[in-house]
């Protein structure tokens, strides 16, 4: 079974700094793995998208990248704002041959940016 | 891009009674979409995927006459969870992917949520 580990669970630092969100998954085949941002009572907005086949994707000041062999995924926040402050979420999902797979997440890493 | 609607936003419901959650998918079809739950300061759970024209598949623990799901048309599933209690209380959201094959480019795409309180 697909375990999802995020690490820290919480985190609070100064603006301006860059930060680095760390996830690691037990079982390496995966099909692609998903950065999201949950704001409290909010649903779930999608930040970057990884493919199994891929090293890393960039938007903006976000940089994901994805060591499938290891296991490990990092999310770099550059330049952080307080608008930044949210729980971030990480997911993989399976290859399944009947078709789409759901998401196992992480706990997520709730994330204070101090003004 | 993708938008999956999702309503109502909360909903408070006497003990006993069935509540209707509704996703639908805007701007493309979704022959899969997925429900998943989310306790207080916990990760989301997948409960089941809702496959058009077919049977929801249930996740071990998620009880299917409890958490009744129909996906009769290509944009729209729904969650009725029957004969609600207390401890049914938590935050419900459903998440779709464009494209539906294997091998899609996109993401999945999470509706806003649905807040259930149970009294």
């Amino acid at each position: 079974k697909q375990e999802v580990t995020q690490i820290p669970a919480a985190l609070s630092v100064p603006e301006g700094e860059n930060l680095v969100l760390n996830c690691s998954f037990t079982d390496s085949a995966i099909y692609n793995l998903q950065w999201f941002r949950q704001d409290p009572g909010k649903g779930l907005t999608s930040l970057l998208l990884i493919q199994s086949s891929q090293r890393e994707q960039t938007s903006g000041r976000l940089n994901a990248s994805l060591d499938k062999s290891s296991g490990r995924s990092t999310l770099y926040i550059a330049a952080s704002q307080p608008g930044d402050s949210a729980t971030y979420l990480c997911a993989v999902s399976m290859y399944s041959g009947g078709g789409a797979d759901g998401l196992t997440f992480g706990k997520g890493t709730h994330l204070i940016i101090q003004p | 891009g993708a938008v999956v609607s999702q309503h109502p936003s909360w909903v408070i419901c006497k003990s006993g009674t069935s509540v209707k959650i509704e996703c639908r998918s805007l701007d493309f079809q979704a022959t899969t979409m997925f429900w998943y739950r989310q306790f207080p300061k916990q990760s989301l759970m997948l409960m089941a995927t809702s496959n058009e024209g077919s049977k929801a598949t249930y996740e071990q623990g998620v009880e299917k006459d409890k958490f009744l799901i129909n996906h009769a048309s290509l944009t729209l599933s729904t969650l009725t969870v029957t004969s609600a209690h207390p401890e049914d209380s938590s935050f419900y959201i459903c998440s779709a992917r464009a494209g539906g094959r294997i091998d899609s480019n996109y993401g999945y795409t999470f509706g806003s949520g649905t807040r259930l309180t149970v009294v």
